[in-house]
């Protein structure tokens, strides 16, 4: 089974705050996304990757920025957190373009 | 950029009960998933179904790429099948590698 895992369910941030969102999988799929989820909004894509350093801006990657440097590992980090970055963030992983998606459990991130 | 939309946004079920989820899209795609989000908001694979027909136990779901729709079955509901069922499509584009996803439809389950 394809795993996907988060560094944390739950996090606390203050506004200002670098913070660091990590995603590993452990199933050598060349690409790996970062989305949030919003209430009215639904998924909306933040970054994705389809290999070491590279990456691509999603539909909403003002305020983020990425990092690939090995394979199973994607990294999301707000330079500078604000309480309009509160949200679900979900990290997902596939084998390769048209392959399905997998995702990991989820990081709840709220900033005060 | 392409519209993918779900319908009933809502829907309540008496146990054993039978419903259809819908997933209307505005354009061409070469990939469909249905994901259930559990109550800790885990997105968890139901199908990858960019046509046809495929069953799962209690799921089965149809793509009709050629109409842009696809239809998810549950039968005979459970209390767990309670959650929000999400399509998401990714375009006939080369490298485009982007998922979208509806806005879900919210089941809940009733003993």
């Amino acid at each position: 089974d394809v795993k996907v895992t988060q560094s944390s369910r739950y996090l606390v941030k203050r506004t200002g705050e670098k913070v660091f969102l990590e995603c590993v999988q452990d199933m050598d799929h060349e690409n790996m996304f970062w989305y949030r989820q919003d209430p009215g909004l639904g998924l909306r894509l933040i970054y994705f990757s389809y290999d070491v350093k590279m990456k691509e801006k999603g539909d909403i990657p003002e305020g983020y920025s990425v990092s690939r440097e090995k394979k199973e590992r994607f990294s999301l980090i707000l330079e500078s957190a604000s309480t309009n970055q509160t949200s679900m963030y979900l990290c997902a992983s596939s084998e390769d373009y048209l392959y399905e998606q997998y995702f990991g459990p989820g990081t709840r991130l709220t900033v005060t | 950029g392409i519209q993918v939309e779900q319908s009933p946004p809502d829907l309540i079920l008496q146990e054993g009960a039978n419903s259809t989820l819908r997933c209307n899209f505005s354009d061409s795609v070469n990939n469909l998933q249905w994901f259930h989000q559990n109550p800790w908001g885990q997105l968890i694979n139901l199908f990858y179904i960019p046509s046809g027909t495929k069953q799962n136990g209690r799921l089965s779901a149809t793509t009709v790429a050629t109409e842009r729709y696809s239809l998810l079955y549950i039968s005979s509901s459970q209390t767990t099948d309670s959650g929000v069922y999400f399509c998401a499509v990714e375009l006939t584009r080369a490298g485009s590698y982007q998922l979208t996803f509806g806005k879900g439809t919210k089941l809940s389950v009733i003993p």
